[in-house]
């Protein structure tokens, strides 16, 4: 059975740094064939792909927020975090993880996701 | 980036009815050599995460009823519902995933009438 489970802050500051945790089981992140991708949606709004990383450690960034993102896996850890620096109100919004196959990159299962809000 | 473009943004259609939800890319997510269309629907019920309905544009996800099918090539899409039922209530979103970054649709949010 596959299963994503996000894990992070609720609440962050404007200008901090927001790290999130995806720990992934029912499949394995060292699977040539699969990676995870993060993908948020604010409140009442429509979904926004982040960022995805596989096996290879080939990883792809939103081109408008390339510059605020970093993906990385532990696969020893089955985990993937994310780090999105300089947060802000409009960055709020509920952060999903989801596992991404190859053929594609096709996004398939989800997690629950995790309600990020940044405010002072 | 490509952009994929929703139509309507909200319908209510009567139990029972036909549901229809257009989805156009700015530009093709056909793959020539495989002849596939990289072009994915996703059903959003409320306070739940999205799930894979339909992908490369007209494959059923395993267990997905097959009331829902989806048509289309190149970069005109659709995604039909044949008999509305109360537990397809949701946003369904399109998503091509020709290219990175990936891209959605703005979503179309499904009532009953």
């Amino acid at each position: 059975q596959v299963t994503l489970k996000e894990s992070g802050p609720v609440l962050v500051k404007p200008t901090e740094t927001l790290t999130l945790t995806c720990t992934v089981s029912g499949f394995s992140l060292s699977n040539t064939r699969m990676g995870v991708s993060w993908i948020r949606q604010p409140p009442g709004k429509a979904l926004e792909w982040l960022a995805h990383i596989f096996s290879s450690d080939e990883k792809s960034y939103s081109t408008s927020l390339r510059s605020r993102l970093t993906i990385s896996k532990d696969t020893s850890k089955s985990q993937v975090v994310l780090t999105m620096t300089n947060m802000d109100p409009v960055d709020t919004a509920t952060y999903y993880c989801a596992r991404t196959t190859k053929y594609g990159p096709l996004v398939d299962y989800w997690g629950q996701g995790t309600l990020v809000t940044v405010s002072s | 980036d490509i952009v994929m473009t929703q139509s309507p943004d909200s319908l209510a259609v009567s139990l029972g009815e036909r549901a229809t939800i257009s989805c156009k890319s700015s530009q093709s997510v056909l793959y020539s050599s495989n002849n596939k269309n990289y072009l994915a629907w996703y059903q959003q019920k409320p306070g739940q995460p999205p799930k894979l309905l339909i992908n490369w544009a007209s494959t059923r996800e395993s267990g997905v009823p097959d009331r829902f099918s989806g048509s289309g090539s190149g970069t005109d899409f659709t995604l039909t519902i044949s008999s509305l039922q109360a537990e397809d209530v949701a946003v369904y979103y399109c998503q091509q995933y020709y290219s990175t970054p990936l891209t959605f649709g703005g979503g179309t949010k499904v009532e009953i009438k």
